[in-house]
């Protein structure tokens, strides 16, 4: 298996609303990723995982708030977001966060609609 | 600190034409550079990489990139473009030197647009 699986493809959720997107890997790689992308720029890191403890916070704002229960699946938990956080929501994983050199593998993203 | 440069928002190629996507990196250490694509409403898809090595690097698709330390450029190629090769096209680094956490600064894209 050399994917990287995101669910829901897409998600559409209002302003108080909980969510989560999930992302899956069976690579054996223990540093993932979690990107935002708006349409037609580049994907901006919000947070890093390494060996499934969080180890960087690009300075997220806390209805954000990332989790990794195991060394397979990334968790992405969504509460009271705002209509500018509509985006794509991309997650990748590698080897390990002290590598790099094996490349990056990233999944499909999730497509999330804030109304 | 890295960076990443696309100087050309688009660009525009006749099917069958070569086609070259530009990328100019900074960092303070040694460079780890990747290319990627996007297709619509899709994620990113690996093209090829620079890690160590021979300067011309082969890739997914036809493409290839040369890496070249004293421009520091990593410029995407391929022969003879195809009308499904239309897609955004992202150039990222990673300073290895600095860097611990693997974080790829990503280019702001190239759009290409390959006409029959």
């Amino acid at each position: 298996d050399t994917e990287v699986t995101q669910t829901p493809k897409h998600l559409v959720m209002g302003m108080t609303n909980k969510k989560s997107l999930k992302c899956e890997q069976h690579m054996g790689h223990r540093a993932m990723y979690w990107y935002k992308q708006k349409a037609k720029k580049p994907p901006e890191l919000m947070f890093v995982y390494s060996y499934e403890k969080l180890s960087i916070n690009e300075s997220v704002p806390s209805r954000f708030s990332p989790e990794c229960p195991n060394s397979s699946l990334l968790n992405l938990h969504l509460h009271a977001l705002q209509p500018e956080d509509s985006a794509l929501y991309l997650c990748a994983s590698t080897s390990s966060a002290g590598q790099g050199g094996y490349g990056y593998t990233f999944g499909s993203g999730t497509r999330l609609t804030v109304v | 600190a890295q960076s990443v440069a696309q100087p050309e928002d688009q660009v525009n190629v006749a099917e069958g034409n070569p086609l070259t996507v530009k990328c100019t990196y900074s960092v303070s250490g040694n460079p780890y550079l990747f290319w990627y694509v996007q297709y619509p409403n899709r994620g990113l898809q690996f093209l090829l990489k620079y890690i160590t090595g021979d300067n011309l690097v082969k890739g997914s698709y036809g493409f290839e990139a040369e890496f070249n330390k004293s421009q520091t450029s990593f410029h995407l190629k391929k022969p003879s473009a195809l009308v499904s090769d239309s897609a955004l096209y992202f150039c990222a680094v990673r300073d290895i030197t600095t860097d611990s956490w693997g974080k790829l600064q990503f280019g702001a894209g190239t759009q290409v647009v390959v006409t029959p």
